[in-house]
């Protein structure tokens, strides 16, 4: 079936650094979506991409869809303790929601 | 505009029980979708309710099962617990069902099965 691959699954940083994390799909998907879930708290939406090439900017945050829709990455950069969580990327696939497995972030302050 | 809620917040139960749990997306919001989540499988699809409807299911055995009703508001049912079903159960709405909706996240009910 359909699956999406994300990477690193665990990421330490020192405050201040840059962090990236990658999904990747063995298929073409129609769209991306972005969510980061704080430790203790639930999955909050932060970006949808839907187009080749796609590049969004949320302040210190880059989300970036691949040419062929095969792949999209999250950068943080500068990070800060209030960026410490899980990211996830989700995408429907045939009949169903898929997430990554997540990429947890912690921060050395 | 509250958010979504989900009731009960903690749970414990045995094996063989059964546990119903509840939904209630924001209002307006006409999808639902269920998810479980365990540190070992990350967040796993469970089933998509639209407008009364399941819409989509994931590789979830048949003792998961759920339902919608006319107001969105949403339960899903486990039977015959077993220790394995013991996971952080997410349930989010969104205003349309579709690729390109935007998912809302209640709390969570929190399940230990012992």
């Amino acid at each position: 079936g359909q699956q999406v691959m994300q990477i690193p699954q665990y990421q330490h940083v020192q405050e201040g650094e840059d962090f990236t994390t990658y999904c990747n799909s063995s298929t073409t998907l129609s769209n991306i979506q972005w969510y980061k879930q704080r430790p203790g708290g639930h999955p909050v939406f932060l970006i949808q991409l839907v187009k080749s090439g796609e590049v969004k900017k949320q302040k210190r945050l880059t989300f970036q869809f691949g040419e062929a829709k095969k792949n999209s990455s999250l950068h943080i950069t500068a990070t800060q303790t209030t960026d410490v969580g899980t990211y996830f990327c989700l995408f429907r696939g045939a009949q169903k929601l898929v997430f990554g497995q997540g990429t947890r972030l912690t921060i050395n302050p | 505009k509250a958010g979504v809620t989900q009731t009960p917040r903690y749970l414990i139960k045995t094996r063989g029980q059964q546990v119903t749990l509840s939904c209630s997306p924001i209002s307006g919001h006409r999808s639902v979708s269920w998810y479980q989540q365990t540190p070992g499988q990350g967040l796993q699809f469970l089933f998509e309710y639209f407008s009364e409807t399941q819409r989509n299911k994931g590789n979830f055995p048949g003792r998961f099962s759920g339902r919608q009703f006319s107001n969105s508001r949403s339960e899903m049912n486990v039977s015959t617990l077993e220790l394995g079903d013991s996971a952080l159960y997410l349930c989010a709405s969104s205003l349309l069902a579709g690729e390109t909706a935007e998912q809302y996240f209640g709390p969570g009910t929190r399940l230990t099965v012992t």
